[in-house]
């Protein structure tokens, strides 16, 4: 199967500071790229989603930069909260119309 | 929003029996589903393409004979994993595309734990 990445690394932020997650992807014919939060044991949540006609992209606390001249995506937190902690997955929509997730983040908020 | 249901949530089963994950869109049609497959602390691994009346696609190295897919109407998709072994203990995750949508977006299901022992 499709997938990229072994182990999860890790990131551990203070509350209340920004937290920038980092993913790289490999298709660069890849239209849509999408960022999901997972918590342990639960199915990946949507948080936010960039097509590649656009760098960025913001939503309510979260921004998604995207550069496609070296396929990198980035998922900024404002203000992170506890609730924040979780693993953050990148994903990129395929020309073949799969979703294939990248590496995975795990964050930790400390309090 | 959309809702995915898997079904059961977790399953623990005997070696060499078989067993079968259902993923339901509970108000919306998929033609087209995937299931993944993810170990701990690890990435979300894309096993096959469901597809509504015609058969799975199955990523390289994915046993076919393995991981049985029925995809047999716009709502249910069911995957069995014939003859478990202890090594397919694992959290299986699927996801529905909705047809009616012009952007195709995806909704996932909660994911189901299987344990063989």
């Amino acid at each position: 199967g499709e997938s990229v990445g072994l182990h999860l690394p890790t990131l551990s932020v203070q509350e209340g500071d920004n937290s920038i997650i980092n993913c790289a992807y490999s298709n660069s014919a890849s239209d849509y790229f999408i960022w999901y939060k997972q918590e342990s044991g639960k199915g990946p949540q949507f948080i936010i989603d960039i097509r590649s006609n656009m760098d960025k992209r913001q939503g309510q606390r979260v921004t998604v930069l995207l550069n496609k001249t070296v396929k990198h995506l980035s998922l900024q937190i404002a203000a992170t909260q506890p609730g924040d902690s979780a693993v953050y997955f990148c994903a990129e929509n395929s020309p073949r119309g799969k979703l294939i997730f990248g590496q995975g983040t795990e964050l930790s908020v400390k309090p | 929003g959309a809702v995915v249901s898997q079904h059961p949530s977790w399953v623990i089963c005997k070696s060499g029996t078989s067993v079968k994950i259902e993923c339901r869109s509970l108000d919306f049609q998929a033609t087209t589903m995937f299931w993944y497959r993810q170990f701990p602390k690890q990435s979300l691994m894309l096993m096959a393409t469901s597809n509504e009346g015609s058969k799975a696609t199955y990523e390289q190295g994915v046993e076919k004979d393995k991981f049985l897919i029925n995809h047999a109407s716009l709502t249910l998709s069911t995957l069995t994993v014939t003859s478990a072994h202890p090594e397919d203990s694992s959290f299986y995750i699927c996801s529905a595309r909705d047809s009616g949508s012009n952007t195709g977006e995806l909704f996932f299901g909660e994911g189901s734990r299987l344990t063989v022992l």
